[in-house]
């Protein structure tokens, strides 16, 4: 089955603790991506990579640190330094980052602080 | 600044009516258009991309209009299953994909 797999599905988080989302995919897609989505809002991106080893911040990348040491992953780690990380993650991945190419998502991660 | 602004909705109709969705953007740059649609707590899924020449899947149909720089979404003889928020994306760059917040759509029997 080819496709985007994140995990874990359901996530909490302590004060002070960092905590890391799986992001795999098997498309061979080159470029990853995390966006967050808080309710009612947009996704917004966190993250991305175009090719292994290299990555980009986004928008919101404060809080947050990824690593892109193999194609099919792309972890994203959610800092203490993140003070508001409760949201909806989401990981894309697209063959390419040339504008007509379209991003896959999936399942997403949902991540709550206790 | 709203890069790009939708209705939020909701949009109640009934079973089989024909309902239309609108999304402006800012960026008269952007090169690419998509909507995607989003059930309830799960990921966005591709519906479909945008062309300036419009195009048409089955009872979807999109259009662009550069121009006025809005997209528009026609959904003919809806279904329940057509539930759901639609969300308006643009793409102005590498990697740069724009969200709208979307539209909840509610199809009622």
């Amino acid at each position: 089955d080819g496709g985007i797999t994140q995990s874990p599905k359901y996530l909490f988080r302590k004060e002070g603790q960092n905590v890391t989302l799986s992001c795999e995919q098997n498309l061979n897609h080159d470029a990853m991506y995390w966006y967050r989505q808080d309710p009612g809002q947009g996704l917004r991106l966190i993250y991305y990579s175009q090719i292994v080893n290299d990555f980009q911040k986004g928008d919101i990348a404060e809080g947050y640190s990824v690593s892109r040491e193999k194609k099919e992953s792309f972890p994203l780690t959610v800092t203490s330094a993140q003070k508001n990380p409760t949201a909806f993650y989401l990981c894309a991945s697209s063959i390419g980052t040339q504008v007509e190419n379209i991003q896959y998502f999936g399942a997403g991660t949902r991540l709550s602080v206790l | 600044r709203k890069e790009v602004e939708q209705d939020p909705g909701p949009f109640n109709v009934p079973e089989g009516a024909t309902v239309a969705f609108n999304c402006t953007y800012s960026n008269s740059a952007s090169q690419s258009f998509f909507w995607y649609r989003q059930d309830c707590r799960k990921e966005p899924k591709l519906l479909m991309s945008v062309y300036s020449s419009g195009n048409e899947d089955g009872r979807f149909t999109a259009q662009l209009n550069r121009a006025s720089q809005y997209i528009s979404l026609l959904i003919r003889d809806s279904k329940l299953s057509d539930s759901a928020t639609y969300l308006c994306v643009v793409s102005s760059g590498y990697s740069t994909l724009t969200f709208g917040k979307g539209t909840m759509l509610l199809v009622s029997p």
